[in-house]
């Protein structure tokens, strides 16, 4: 299995664009690029998945450079309510394997 | 669909006795996975099933964790005798067998060990 690295920890302010930076040196030719949010006091939730370039939906982007190596999950204007733990996980239809995450705390 | 559901939601026990864990996976899917979460050790994945079969229990903790899936709306995970350590937040999740990256969790099981 791939191994993900991620900041354990990020500040924000609220209205501002957060990118959270995953390398995945690792990383092989059937692996996708999958990332969870987790909410104080609930189980995680998926969030947006890919393979390259970019692929966007209607709560986050995901940027993948042509190598693979890592991957950004970008947080468009975050209110206080994106302040969770992000996940960024990498498999090929295997089971996942969720490290730290990254910590975001959303100020006002 | 309501989602993945876990029962109970809470649960505080004494040392030794014995805890059973439910989950009811989302109708349709083939693909369930216990996870344990506690702060030390993160979200730490148990057992997985794939169509009612289990695949891999390599991270369950020792013989006093078992888990069965006796059909395709149903699982529970027990643990006799329950031990301190045993205290987190259990977590089922289910997904379709062809897309195991995309799980859907359920709310979790607080589990207290006194």
């Amino acid at each position: 299995l791939a191994k993900t690295t991620q900041p354990i920890s990020m500040d924000s302010y609220e209205g501002q664009e957060v990118n959270i930076t995953c390398s995945h040196n690792n990383i092989a030719t059937n692996d996708y690029i999958t990332w969870y949010q987790q909410f104080p006091s609930q189980g995680p939730r998926f969030i947006i998945q890919g393979y390259k370039t970019k692929v966007t939906n209607e709560v986050a982007s995901l940027f993948i450079p042509a190598d693979r190596k890592s991957s950004t999950l970008s947080l468009p204007r975050v209110s206080l309510s994106d302040t969770a733990v992000y996940y960024c996980l990498v498999s090929g239809n295997t089971p996942l394997v969720f490290g730290k995450g990254t910590r975001l705390s959303v100020i006002a | 669909d309501a989602g993945v559901i876990q029962s109970p939601r809470h649960e505080v026990t004494e040392m030794g006795q014995e805890v059973t864990l439910r989950c009811k996976p989302i109708s349709g899917h083939n693909s369930l996975f216990w996870y344990r979460q506690t702060m030390m050790r993160g979200l730490e994945l148990l057992i997985y099933f794939n169509n009612n079969v289990p695949i891999d229990d390599s991270g369950m903790p020792e013989d006093r964790f078992s888990a069965k899936m006796p059909n395709a709306s149903f699982s529970t995970l027990k643990i006799q005798p329950s031990e301190p350590r045993d205290s987190a937040v259990y977590f089922c999740a289910s997904s379709f067998h062809r897309d195991q990256e995309t799980q859907y969790f359920g709310p979790g099981t607080r589990l207290l060990v006194l």
